[in-house]
């Protein structure tokens, strides 16, 4: 079966650093994506990992173990605009759903002053 | 470059009646995905077209179908709409197929079906 847990809700304070884990059990692996979602807007793109280890981008820092499964996203300095869904997704590549996206249900990060 | 867009942005439908939506993707993108995004299951995959063709399906009923344009411009079709199919519904563009780029989301189409 496809499945992608990640936590519902998250609280941290501006300036703190919070991680986000994601973790997945799916048909097929080719890569995993971050998105961010703010309240009725689009998910943008945040991150991808395809291979094991750490991938740095500025303020965001995205981290990748295929053998167990998990993914976790770290963000530090956090700003009162990092206040948004984050959408862990496993792109699938598994027979007909090749190039899909698996996505979690979202964890609502709010950040407080 | 401008990024995705989706059109309309939000529409009211009545159960019964069908709606088609639109997408255009990043100049340049050849594939674009729909999704389906609920409070209650998250993004769902519903298809994928590439150069005109279908791709890929998820796991919805034939009510949903879609095409694609030699402009990559996309549409997609619901027929005989429920209550449960009001949702945000998401388009996702990439360079080439969706299994080997990453997909960038357009603002969404909001369907209320009442």
């Amino acid at each position: 079966g496809q499945n992608i847990d990640q936590p519902t809700e998250m609280t941290a304070t501006e300036g703190a650093i919070v991680q986000i884990n994601c973790t997945y059990q799916t048909s097929g692996f080719n890569g995993l994506f971050w998105y961010q979602q703010h309240a009725g807007e689009a998910p943008t793109f945040l991150s991808y990992n395809v291979l094991d280890g750490l991938e740095e981008k500025g303020r965001f820092s995205s981290f990748l173990s295929r053998s167990k499964g998990y993914s976790y996203l770290l963000l530090k300095e956090l700003q009162m605009k990092d206040s948004a869904s984050y959408l862990c997704a496993v792109r699938s590549n598994y027979g007909g759903s090749q190039g899909n996206l698996i996505f979690g249900k979202g964890t609502k990060l709010s950040v407080k002053p | 470059k401008a990024g995705v867009t989706q059109t309309p942005r939000y529409l009211i439908k009545t159960r019964g009646q069908q709606v088609t939506l639109s997408c255009s993707p990043i100049s340049g993108h050849r594939s674009v995905s729909w999704y389906q995004q609920t409070p209650g299951q998250g993004l769902q995959f519903l298809f994928e077209y590439f150069s005109e063709t279908q791709r890929n399906k998820g796991n919805f009923p034939g009510r949903f179908s879609g095409r694609q344009f030699s402009n990559s411009r996309s549409e997609m079709n619901v027929s005989t709409l429920e209550l449960g199919d009001s949702a945000l519904y998401l388009c996702a563009s990439s360079f080439e197929g969706a299994n080997l780029y990453t997909q960038y989301f357009g603002p969404g189409t909001r369907l209320t079906v009442l």
